[in-house]
């Protein structure tokens, strides 16, 4: 069965830093590209990084550029979403999702499966 | 960016309705439009690839179709456990993939 299972969220600071993990089974994990997206309280979804499949392309939505930093361990099957100079508007249940198997990121992908989400509350 | 704009917001229907949602791009995106399922306190779930793929599992009463700027999602006949959030995702632009803002289907 294929699996994402995500951790590490929590209650932080403004300004604090949190580090999200995302353990992947049931599938060769490193032939996919991998995204997390998150979706704050009540609201819609929000795709926020995507990694390739080697590490070598990563990309983000503008809103986290320079402060969140995606990356991968395909030995250990783990993605990982460091975030830093965390804003209130940061909280939000962030979802691991499997990308395409595609080596090059074309116009034709989508996410399946999601993992179940983690929880990020950024307040004092 | 591309902006993906979903009608209705909210949508009372009852079993056994046929159900229609739509899903408006900001420009052309081909056919590069997906569709989610989401129930409360879950993650999304993939129904709908390419416009009008079916991904495997999802039930047959599930259709979309479309390209260019609009697109629909279809039920034929609802079912208890359709009731949900359902959003649509423009994958033209990637990696700024965009996803509309929801469509709540609350039972009649």
């Amino acid at each position: 069965e294929v699996q994402l299972v995500e951790s590490g969220g929590g209650l932080v600071q403004p300004g604090g830093s949190l580090r999200l993990s995302c353990a992947a089974s049931g599938f060769t994990f490193s032939s996919y590209w991998m995204s997390w997206v998150r979706q704050a309280p009540g609201k819609g979804l929000e795709w926020v990084a995507n990694i390739k499949q080697d590490g070598s392309e990563k990309y983000y939505v503008d809103s986290v550029k320079g402060r969140f930093t995606i990356s991968r361990d395909n030995a250990k099957n783990s993605l990982y979403l460091q975030m830093n100079s965390l804003r209130a508007e940061d909280t939000a249940v962030y979802y691991c999702a499997r990308d395409t198997d595609e080596w090059e990121l074309l116009s034709n992908n989508w996410f399946d499966p999601w993992g179940q989400g983690t929880l990020v509350t950024v307040s004092s | 960016d591309i902006q993906m704009t979903q009608s209705p917001s909210s949508l009372s229907a009852s079993v056994g309705d046929r159900v229609t949602i739509t899903c408006r791009a900001s420009q052309s995106i081909s056919s590069y439009l997906n569709w989610y399922q989401q129930k409360p306190g879950k993650a999304p779930k993939l129904l709908i690839y390419a416009a009008s793929s079916l991904q495997s599992g999802v039930p047959s009463r599930f259709s979309g179709s479309g390209s260019g700027t609009d697109f629909t999602l279809t039920i034929s006949s609802l079912q208890p456990e359709d009731f949900a959030t359902y959003y649509c995702q423009q994958s033209y632009s990637t990696p700024e993939i965009t996803f509309g803002q929801g469509t709540r289907l609350e039972i009649k």
